[in-house]
């Protein structure tokens, strides 16, 4: 009962470090998301996957780069952090377009 | 621009009453409408899903209704109990897209 596995769960960075978060769900699904959130913001669509091979920007692309590995994995990178970065990332799949989404439990990054 | 509002931000009720918590968005185009909960330090785990067809879903003591010509959503929860104490968020899915746009959520809290 995986579901949807986010790593790491907590990183703290520097300003103008790099990483990459990864997630992975093992329920076939074909869609893959990534948010942040922010308190008083709510979730915010970074990028999504409709589909291995696919990937469209949400509503705060910029910082950040995505990729869907294959059907299971899709992970987001930032090139250099920013304190603006700093939030809980959260990773989601669907079915598809407009199905339930599944969430991750979230990884912490400060970045300082 | 689609926008989700949830109003009020935070609630706290005696156990065993019934609640009602509300969620508007501003763009009636939607596909459908989903109900998360979110427990401190976790992810968001779906409640309820309502198609734009349907006026309501139900789900044990949870019973979300969705009127789109006014563009209100409302997750009843029946005979509350100190689990139910969380964050509850709304989303939508516009039509043609893959995007859920959510609210800031409500903070509920039962008290024994």
């Amino acid at each position: 009962n995986a579901g949807v596995t986010q790593t790491p769960k907590f990183q703290v960075l520097k300003t103008g470090q790099s990483m990459t978060l990864q997630c992975a769900q093992d329920m076939n699904h074909n869609s893959m998301y990534w948010y942040r959130q922010d308190p008083g913001m709510g979730l915010r669509l970074i990028y999504y996957s409709a589909s291995e091979g696919t990937t469209d920007k949400g509503e705060v692309p910029n910082g950040y780069n995505v990729s869907r590995l294959n059907k299971r994995e899709f992970s987001l990178r930032l090139e250099s952090a920013a304190p603006s970065q700093t939030s809980v990332y959260f990773c989601a799949s669907s079915a598809g377009a407009g199905g339930i989404q599944y969430f991750g439990a979230g990884t912490r990054l400060s970045v300082l | 621009k689609q926008e989700v509002t949830q109003i009020p931000a935070a609630l706290s009720v005696p156990e065993g009453e019934n609640l009602v918590l509300n969620c508007s968005f501003t763009d009636s185009a939607i596909y459908n409408l989903q109900w998360f909960r979110q427990d401190p330090g976790k992810g968001l785990t779906s409640l309820l899903l309502i198609q734009s067809s349907q006026r309501e879903q139900t789900s044990g003591r949870l019973n979300a209704s969705l009127d789109k010509s006014s563009g209100r959503s409302t997750l009843y929860i029946a005979a509350s109990q100190p689990g139910d104490s969380a964050t509850y968020l709304c989303a939508v899915i516009g039509i043609g897209n893959e995007k859920l746009t959510f609210g800031t959520g409500t903070r509920l809290t039962i008290i024994p």
